[in-house]
């Protein structure tokens, strides 16, 4: 099946301070990826639709401004959380999803902020 | 709108069967099972189309009725490996996204 690779898969930093989590298909060309946040013991909640060449589509409730999203080529989508706060701390993790087949996950992050 | 799962969790022994449901409130043209392992990413289980046949794999197999919105998976003689958490996750017609739904967390003791 297909590669999807996340980086990093766990990062703690200061309240205030930006993160970066890349995604990266490595297999194949991705024209859409996906981002979702858990939090524990909850569902995976779809925060945006990562569109290349194109802006982000953000599902209700979720902060364009402070989740920033950017799909440069057909292989890597990346998600940073800016001025990052403790509510902010979740486990984020990217797909792509294939028609009528599985979606294919990362390996997620594991966002702490302190 | 998020699906809802059901039941919540359940507990079995091994061997033992169980059905986990799924809900959604709008037309769909696919459903997806995974299972989630604490802290991994979710796991494929299978997917079915709107219009195609009962899914199988091994003992575990789904069904998916288009006219009620609704998917069911069912855990036949359950092993230990299949504990935790089972999410089905919904592909609305028109839409090309995935929603999760709300997790049924699955605990097989000895």
């Amino acid at each position: 099946g297909a590669v999807v690779s996340q980086h990093p898969s766990r990062v703690i930093c200061k309240s205030g301070t930006s993160v970066k989590i890349e995604c990266r298909s490595l297999d194949f060309q991705a024209t859409t990826m996906f981002w979702y946040r858990q939090f524990p013991k909850q569902s995976l909640m779809l925060m945006a639709t990562s569109n290349e060449g194109s802006k982000a589509t953000y599902e209700q409730g979720v902060e364009k401004d402070k989740f920033l999203i950017n799909h440069a080529s057909l292989t890597l989508s990346t998600l940073t959380v800016t001025s990052a706060h403790p509510e902010d701390s979740s486990f984020y993790i990217c797909s792509a999803l294939v028609v009528d087949t599985e979606a294919f996950f990362g390996q997620g992050t594991r966002l702490t902020v302190v | 709108q998020q699906p809802v799962q059901s039941p919540q969790a359940v507990i079995l022994r091994e061997g033992e069967d169980a059905v986990i449901n799924c809900s959604s409130s709008k037309a769909l043209y696919s459903v997806h099972w995974y299972r989630q392992k604490h802290g991994e990413a979710p796991v494929f289980l299978m997917i079915l189309l709107k219009g195609g046949e009962q899914m199988r794999h091994e003992k575990i197999s789904a069904s998916f009725n288009e006219k009620k919105q609704q998917s069911s998976l069912y855990l036949t003689a359950s092993q230990l490996s299949y504990s935790g958490t089972y999410f089905c996750g919904t592909e609305n017609t028109g839409f090309q996204k995935l929603v999760f739904g709300t997790g049924t967390r699955l605990l097989v003791s000895p």
